[in-house]
């Protein structure tokens, strides 16, 4: 079964630092990108950040850009986002998401986020 | 960072047919780049209704349909069911910046 395992709900205080794991199941880990997305308590699906699981680069929102690292570990078929400085803001639910690339006819294709992890709650509280 | 406007709600009988709109810029939707709608249930996780703008993964059933002109995007819901009732996110790439994938604000459906 193809899944995305989250690591559990998680408290800082601010100015601490947070990492959360994504382990991939049921599938070739470094054959899909994966991505960081999170969703603060009543707002948007914001985009963190893209890893390509194959060769490990990654590319960053620029408004997280200096305290964001996406990071993974193959062995492990896992992925990791680490967040510094955080702030109340910060406090939301982080997902990673499996970049899924649908063809077409000829050369066309469209990415799409296919699968989900079950979300991480991160809380951000003095 | 730009992002894509849905309005907050819309609602309909059951068998009705709703649209809920997305309405970009000139650096994603309306740049050529195509759109992505997500249904979330509560407690759930995004799941893929379209992508592309136009066309359905296999399982999403054909009471579902996208469109997509210009700067905006549409998604279309036929014969309202009572588990329609959901968030529905739009979802595009932006060249602005860096570039990086947006999303909608979101639009709750309501089946009366």
């Amino acid at each position: 079964q193809v899944q995305l395992v989250q690591s559990g709900a998680d408290v800082k205080k601010p100015g601490a630092s947070v990492k959360i794991s994504c382990k991939a199941a049921g599938y070739t880990f470094t054959t899909y990108a994966l991505h960081w997305v999170r969703q603060a308590p009543g707002q948007r699906l914001e985009w963190m950040g893209w890893l390509n699981t194959g060769d490990g680069r990654t590319k960053y929102s620029q408004k997280f850009q200096g305290r964001v690292a996406i990071t993974r570990d193959t062995s492990a078929t896992t992925a990791y986002i680490e967040l510094t400085s955080l702030t109340s803001e910060d406090t939301a639910l982080y997902y990673c998401a499996r970049e899924v690339r649908y063809y077409g006819s000829g050369n066309f294709y469209w990415d799409a986020f296919d699968v989900w992890g079950q979300g991480t709650m991160v809380t951000v509280s003095s | 960072q730009s992002v894509l406007t849905q309005p907050p709600s819309v609602s309909g009988a059951p068998g009705q047919r709703v649209t809920i709109s997305c309405t970009g810029t000139s650096s994603n939707i309306g740049g050529g780049y195509d759109v992505v709608w997500y249904q979330q249930l509560p407690g759930t996780a995004p799941k893929v209704l379209i992508y592309g703008s136009f066309y359905r993964p296999s399982g999403v059933p054909d009471r579902f349909s996208g469109s997509k002109s210009g700067t905006s995007a549409s998604l279309a819901i036929t014969g309202l069911q009572a588990d329609d009732e959901a968030d529905y996110y739009c979802q595009s790439y932006d060249n602005g910046l860096s570039g990086c994938w947006v999303f909608g604000g979101g639009t709750k459906l309501t089946v009366l």
